[in-house]
């Protein structure tokens, strides 16, 4: 079956580096996001990453695929103020454009 | 030139009604979705249209009805409203309905059933 699982929550101080995991049944799955939430709107899509890769980087974003383990993590570097959201992982595979989302990591900031 | 857009943002109305969200996006993409996202943030997509046509049909109680005019606009009636409705709708847009395509979200529209 399809899941996609997340801890509900991460508190980092500002400065620091957030690291928020994910996990997945769906060994198909060729396509994994992440996505952010911020009070309020519609989610954003931040980064994706290919199931052949097991790393991609994009400035303060850092995605790490392990695939055999089917874990997923995102690592925000230098944790600001205006990263505070939610971060929802999610997942699709041959079937089309439907996305699985995870539960969703409320990532707080403290001074 | 807002992308996704939603009406109403919040929706209170009472059981047993019935009730249309509506949603257009301007970016020109082929693939409309709707979401449904509940009081813990659990998001699950409900219906997906491509080109008009209904590709993703979740399971969802037939009290949903999409409809989709054209592929810019993908609408929601809702009929006999129960109290476990309430919760905040997502629309969304792709390109296409390829793998990989990126999901553009509208705000979302609040509805709450009394």
């Amino acid at each position: 079956g399809e899941d996609v699982e997340q801890s509900l929550f991460l508190s980092v101080r500002e400065g620091d580096s957030s690291v928020i995991n994910c996990t997945y049944t769906d060994s198909s799955s060729t396509y994994l996001y992440w996505y952010k939430q911020e009070p309020g709107a519609g989610l954003q899509l931040l980064t994706y990453i290919f199931s052949n890769m097991d790393m991609k980087q994009d400035q303060r974003l850092t995605v790490l695929l392990n695939k055999k383990d089917k874990h997923l993590s995102l690592r925000i570097a230098d944790t600001q103020t205006g990263d505070s959201a939610i971060y929802f992982c999610a997942e699709s595979h041959s079937s089309a454009s439907k996305i699985i989302f995870g539960s969703g990591t409320r990532l707080s900031i403290r001074p | 030139d807002t992308a996704v857009s939603q009406t109403p943002k919040y929706l209170v109305t009472q059981m047993g009604n019935d009730k249309s969200i509506k949603c257009e996006q301007n970016l020109g993409h082929d693939t409309m979705y709707w979401y449904k996202q509940d009081s813990k943030k659990f998001l699950k997509i409900m219906f997906s249209y491509n080109n008009k046509e209904l590709i993703i049909n979740e399971t969802v109680p037939n009290r949903f009805s999409p409809k989709s005019p054209d592929k810019a606009h993908l609408n929601l009636h809702i009929n006999s409203l129960e109290l476990g409705d309430s919760a905040v709708y997502f629309c969304a847009s792709s390109q296409d309905h390829t793998q990989g395509a990126e999901q553009y979200f509208g705000p979302g529209t609040r509805l709450t059933v009394t």
